[in-house]
């Protein structure tokens, strides 16, 4: 099975910051058609998962521009740039290129 | 509007089963394959599985091959998920998810199994 290793654990920051999560996969993640099926998703605390970034870097209807996904084969990054109150949560990497889909562990984006 | 209504909150003795249901409406699910997800705090999401409703066709992973058991019903339009010989570790928050991206998810169902 495909392993999503996203780090750090938890990033504090400052509202207006930056903030950058990595997510590694154990084996490429191009699949046979050429795409990439690499997702970001953000949970906020008793919410149902939103998605955020699909295909590596395309934003989802209504993201915000700040949101900015990339990456390629196995090394993917989500960048949040100005971070705002709402964007406070848990990330999560998924990848639907093979099967089992798998998701990464996560990251807490908390205030410092 | 594309909506996937999951049922209410389940209490469950351990070596017990459940069945969870979402149904969707504004589109027909025969259109999407559906996916499951599972929700702890301490683990994170964990992806169980999908079901193509338009054939029955399922993949599991596979520490949820003989757990979980997808089926989906098209006349009403209901994906529904049963979970088998429950324990304290199937106590988690559930959530249907239309594929692929996830764009729309069911507002989660709180499974607690306890004697």
């Amino acid at each position: 099975d495909v392993v999503l290793t996203q780090t750090p654990v938890a990033q504090p920051v400052t509202l207006g910051d930056q903030a950058s999560i990595s997510c590694r996969s154990s084996q490429s993640l191009v699949h046979s058609n050429g795409n990439t099926y690499l997702e970001w998703y953000l949970q906020k605390p008793g919410q149902s998962p939103q998605l955020l970034i699909y295909k590596v870097s395309n934003r989802f209807s209504g993201v915000p521009d700040r949101f900015i996904g990339s990456g390629s084969g196995s090394d993917f990054t989500l960048k949040i740039s100005r971070v705002e109150p709402e964007d406070l949560g848990v990330y999560y990497c998924f990848q639907a290129t093979h099967d089992p889909r798998t998701f990464g562990g996560g990251t807490k984006l908390e205030l410092k | 509007e594309v909506q996937l209504q999951q049922s209410g909150p389940e209490l469950r003795r351990p070596g017990s089963s459940v069945k969870l249901s979402c149904k969707a409406s504004g589109y027909s699910i025969t259109d999407y394959l559906m996916h499951w997800v599972k929700h702890r705090p301490e683990h994170g999401l964990e992806w169980i599985g999908w079901i193509d409703p338009e054939d029955g066709e399922t993949k599991y992973a596979q520490k949820f091959q003989s757990k979980a058991t997808l089926t989906a019903d098209t006349s009403s339009n209901t994906a529904y998920m049963q979970l088998s010989s429950l324990t304290s570790e199937d106590t988690a928050t559930y959530f249907c998810a239309r594929s692929t991206p996830f764009d729309y998810w069911g507002q989660g169902v709180m499974v607690t199994v306890s004697s």
